[in-house]
């Protein structure tokens, strides 16, 4: 059973805010969410990470509503080089030292 | 400060085949994971080694193994290679022996099974 569903994909124009919503209806008390981005012939990137409510950094945010079974990665003002796959991973924070990924969501940029 | 490094970039090799892969964590980083990336899926866990022991693994054949030795480096190891073991072999490190940490991502080797 995925733990994780994200869209297959993803279309937006440069300058645009892309927002991508990530359902983990089963997730755990113990669990945190994790989002990595990923280049082509690249290895995955890590973007941001929380347990609930909001985070901000210099690349994005993460918004976490309070029953935890969905959060949504935005990215703002996005430009062409965002093109990539962005994957949303849900981990045991006292557990698991592997990562979990799924297929992704592959956003295009377009100018 | 170098980030973490793989070698080979690219390999071709033929089915029943060895094939070793290395990696270098990123300085001051002391657990490494490696990941297999079929064309077109998400990286999958193959093992983690921390203190040059295999701690965790992923639902891998025991045709996969590696090792890490005392500075932190780490080998993967493939034997008798089937085409479906063509992918990108990732490496990633982490700076300590905790959960819930960013791992960082090295280049990954491509390998190709003819």
């Amino acid at each position: 059973l995925a733990k994780t569903t994200q869209p297959v994909s993803m279309d937006s124009y440069e300058g645009q805010e892309v927002n991508i919503t990530c359902s983990h209806n089963n997730i755990a008390t113990n669990d945190y969410i994790t989002w990595y981005q990923q280049f082509p012939s690249q290895g995955p990137r890590f973007i941001i990470q929380g347990y609930k409510t909001k985070v901000t950094n210099e690349v994005a945010s993460l918004f976490i509503p309070a029953d935890r079974k969905s959060s949504t990665l935005s990215l703002p003002r996005v430009s062409l080089s965002d093109t990539a796959v962005y994957y949303c991973l849900v981990g045991d924070m006292w557990s698991d030292y592997k990562l979990s990924f799924g297929a992704g969501t592959t956003v295009t940029v377009r100018a | 400060d170098a980030g973490v490094t793989q070698s080979p970039t690219h390999l071709i090799k033929t089915r029943g085949q060895q094939v070793t892969l290395r990696c270098s964590p990123k300085s001051g980083h002391d657990t490494v994971s490696w990941y297999q990336q079929a064309l077109g899926q998400g990286p999958q866990f193959i093992f983690q080694y921390y203190e040059e022991e295999e701690r965790q693994r992923g639902n891998f054949p025991d045709r996969f193994s590696g090792h890490q030795f005392p500075n932190y480096s780490s080998e993967l190891n493939v034997n008798a290679l089937l085409l479906g073991d063509s992918a990108l072999y990732l490496c990633a490190s982490s700076p300590t022996s905790g959960v819930a940490e960013t791992q960082y991502f090295g280049p990954g080797t491509r390998l190709l099974v003819l």
